[in-house]
């Protein structure tokens, strides 16, 4: 079992859709939690760093993470075409290096 | 301006060559990282360092070397030992472990 999953996608949604991307992780002493945006050929920007449980908003962008269940969300309103591109989680332990999902394609349509 | 700078933006070189990747950041982060990005997969950490002259090797080290002079440089060395070089080459760096991390635009590095 990888550390930190991600469906691969590609999720495809209208303009205007609330999208909802997820991860699972398997260690329960992750604590650290990022999301990136990666366009193609172009280095990840970051969008969110989170720690511990709970709810975290910027802008259009809101983080979750559930540690009871391992579970953490990227929610994105009011999509764009330009959020066209693949999402990556992270988790991290406390003083250690950061594990990454594979990704989430997302396509949001005209 | 702070950010991250790799370069070249595209590296191409014959099977059995040496070749190195620069990184320099002007944030003043004491870490640097150097992440390896194939389809389909996670980016996976080659090797890391939190401070000036020391670094330490991630998950996949074999067949790569970096050194740390400076603080605002971390060049990778991917030498003919690495069996498959062919891949996108990212580096990061952040204020310590488990801090955000940035990451540089990237090199893509074609073998053949």
């Amino acid at each position: 079992q990888k550390e930190v999953e991600q469906d691969p996608g590609p999720l495809s949604v209208p303009e205007g859709a609330i999208v909802s991307l997820n991860c699972t992780y398997s260690n329960s002493a992750f604590q650290y939690f990022m999301w990136y945006r990666q366009y193609s050929r172009k280095g990840p920007e970051l969008l969110m760093y989170t720690y511990s449980s709970g709810n975290k908003e910027d802008g259009r962008f809101t983080a979750q993470v559930d540690k009871s269940s391992k579970y953490i969300s990227l929610f994105i309103r009011d999509s764009q075409p330009s959020d066209s591109a693949t999402y990556l989680c992270a988790s991290a332990p406390y003083g250690q290096n950061f594990v990454f999902g594979p990704g989430t394609r997302l396509s949001v349509l005209p | 301006d702070g950010g991250i700078t790799q370069s070249p933006k595209y590296l191409f070189r014959k099977e059995g060559q040496n070749v190195t990747l620069s990184c320099e950041q002007n944030l003043n982060h004491d870490a640097m990282y150097w992440y390896r990005q194939d389809p389909g997969q996670g980016l996976r950490l080659i090797y890391y360092s939190q401070i000036v002259n020391d670094f330490q090797k991630g998950d996949i080290a074999e067949g790569y070397s970096v050194s740390r002079e400076k603080k605002e440089s971390f060049p990778l060395t991917v030498t003919s030992a690495q069996k498959n070089p062919t891949a996108f080459y990212l580096c990061a760096s952040s204020n310590g472990i488990s801090y955000e991390q940035y990451f540089g635009p990237g090199t893509r590095l074609t073998v053949t």
